[in-house]
């Protein structure tokens, strides 16, 4: 398995561009989730999704769009970058468990600069 | 609301001897609770968890936690650090049967000296 994968590895954006950063898991997850990183704050959920067809909004959602038409993919959309965006980005999934329990499994990461 | 603290940003130890990160969170509810490790420039990787069984969870790389209710905390271990231990660590809980919530602490940046 190659776990959850992230294209691309690094971009250099201007603002006002728009992009899409690919996620994809081959675990048969239904739940997977877009978070950014940024220093000295943690990890913050932007959008997650439940399963193929249903999304909804994270803690920090402005400025990001995603769909979710199959299992696998999971992609996420700037529509006009902003210096504000500058971050490293994960893509994560995992399991349907009842509770709380599951385990999410992280990609490598995507890190975006906007100037 | 839920909410876990971190309470070093930075830790720094020499190579052998202990280490302790410290978490602790606040839950309304039973929590599942998880560290993760992140080396540069990588993306994370669970250390351990713990789902409500032994409160005593034993992870990878010799590390492991403590759940106690009673202190609210979820402290991370290890008895003698190694160098390639130097890395980020997030404690993150996860609360609401059925939801989709982690949260994540601000991270401890262990530092091993040699």
């Amino acid at each position: 398995n190659a776990g959850v994968t992230q294209t691309p590895k690094f971009q250099v954006l201007k603002t006002g561009q728009s992009m899409t950063l690919q996620c994809a898991q081959d675990m048969n997850h239904e739940y997977m989730s877009w978070y950014r990183q940024d220093p000295g704050m943690g990890l913050r959920l932007i959008h997650y999704s439940v399963g193929a067809g249903i999304t909804d909004q994270g803690e920090v959602p402005n400025g990001y769009n995603v769909s979710r038409s199959t299992t696998e993919d999971f992609p996420l959309r700037l529509l006009s970058a902003a210096p504000s965006q500058t971050s490293v980005y994960f893509c994560a999934s995992r399991q349907k468990v009842t509770g709380n329990g599951g385990e999410q499994y992280f990609g490598p990461g995507t890190r975006l600069t906007v100037t | 609301a839920q909410s876990v603290t971190q309470l070093d940003s930075h830790v720094s130890v020499s190579e052998g001897t202990p280490v302790l990160l410290r978490c602790n969170y606040s839950s309304s509810y039973s929590p599942s609770l998880f560290w993760y490790v992140q080396h540069p420039n990588k993306g994370l990787q669970l250390l351990l968890k713990y789902t409500s069984a032994a409160t005593l969870v034993k992870g990878i790389n010799g590390f492991e936690a403590e759940f106690k209710k009673s202190e609210t905390s979820f402290h991370l271990t290890k008895p003698s650090a190694h160098m390639s231990d130097a890395a980020e660590y997030f404690c993150v809980v996860s609360v609401g049967s059925g939801t989709y919530k982690y949260i994540f602490g601000t991270g401890t940046r262990l530092k091993v000296l040699a």
